[in-house]
């Protein structure tokens, strides 16, 4: 079944012990982005990665890092987490983006972050 | 520089009546308009695109959305609204010149028995 898997589903952690979370697609996309969902904001994105080894910024981008070792996973990680990172993640993938840009995306189910 | 602009934060109709949530885009390109739906605590599933064929895009459910360039509109319709359709709706665009996708701050869809 073709799906964009993240981990873990749920996570509460404190002010500034790293974290990650994991995201793997099996779609053998291009294209993988990382959002964060606040009410009342939408989505917006964190980082994109047009392939391996190519990240670059979204819109929200200040306290987050990811990697692109491989094309199936994009983990996103939190250095120093802050209450402020308290949010919905969620990763996606499509075949590719910019001048295929209208190919549509596939959500993972969302990751609930709690920074206390 | 892309944006997009969802006109109702709540839109409140009642079972069998249309429903009509505005959209409104702005991008230097070509754009490519996506509308997505997000029930409660789940995540996002696409309902229909458009990507320059078409301007009137059909999508699953009974959705579809007109792509007025002239009004840089997307807005999305459906004739009769089902109590399933309850959930939140976004508006996304993106463009042949960029790898972002920008998202509408979403409509909230309640539907009245």
């Amino acid at each position: 079944e073709a799906q964009v898997t993240q981990n873990p589903r749920y996570l509460i952690t404190v002010t500034g012990k790293k974290l990650t979370v994991t995201c793997s697609q099996n779609m053998n996309h291009e294209y993988m982005s990382w959002y964060r969902q606040d009410p009342g904001l939408g989505l917006r994105q964190i980082y994109y990665s047009m392939n391996v080894e190519v990240t670059d910024k979204g819109d929200v981008p200040e306290g987050y890092k990811v990697s692109r070792k491989e094309k199936r996973n994009f983990p996103l990680i939190l250095e120093s987490p802050s209450p402020n990172q308290t949010s919905l993640y969620f990763c996606a993938s499509s075949l590719a983006g910019g001048l295929e840009a209208k190919n549509i995306q596939y959500f993972g189910a969302g990751t609930r972050l709690s920074v206390l | 520089a892309q944006s997009v602009t969802q006109l109702d934060s709540h839109v409140s109709v009642s079972e069998g009546t249309p429903v009509l949530l505005r959209c409104n885009y702005s991008s230097s390109y070509s754009p490519s308009l996506f509308w997505y739906v997000q029930h409660p605590n789940k995540g996002l599933q696409l309902l229909l695109k458009y990507t320059s064929a078409a301007t009137l895009v059909k999508g699953i459910n009974g959705f579809e959305a007109e792509f007025k360039k002239s009004e840089t509109s997307f807005h999305l319709t459906k004739p009769s609204a089902h109590m399933s359709d309850a959930a939140e709706y976004f508006c996304v665009v993106s463009d042949e010149r960029t790898y972002k996708y920008i998202f509408g701050t979403g409509t909230r869809l309640k539907v009245l028995a």
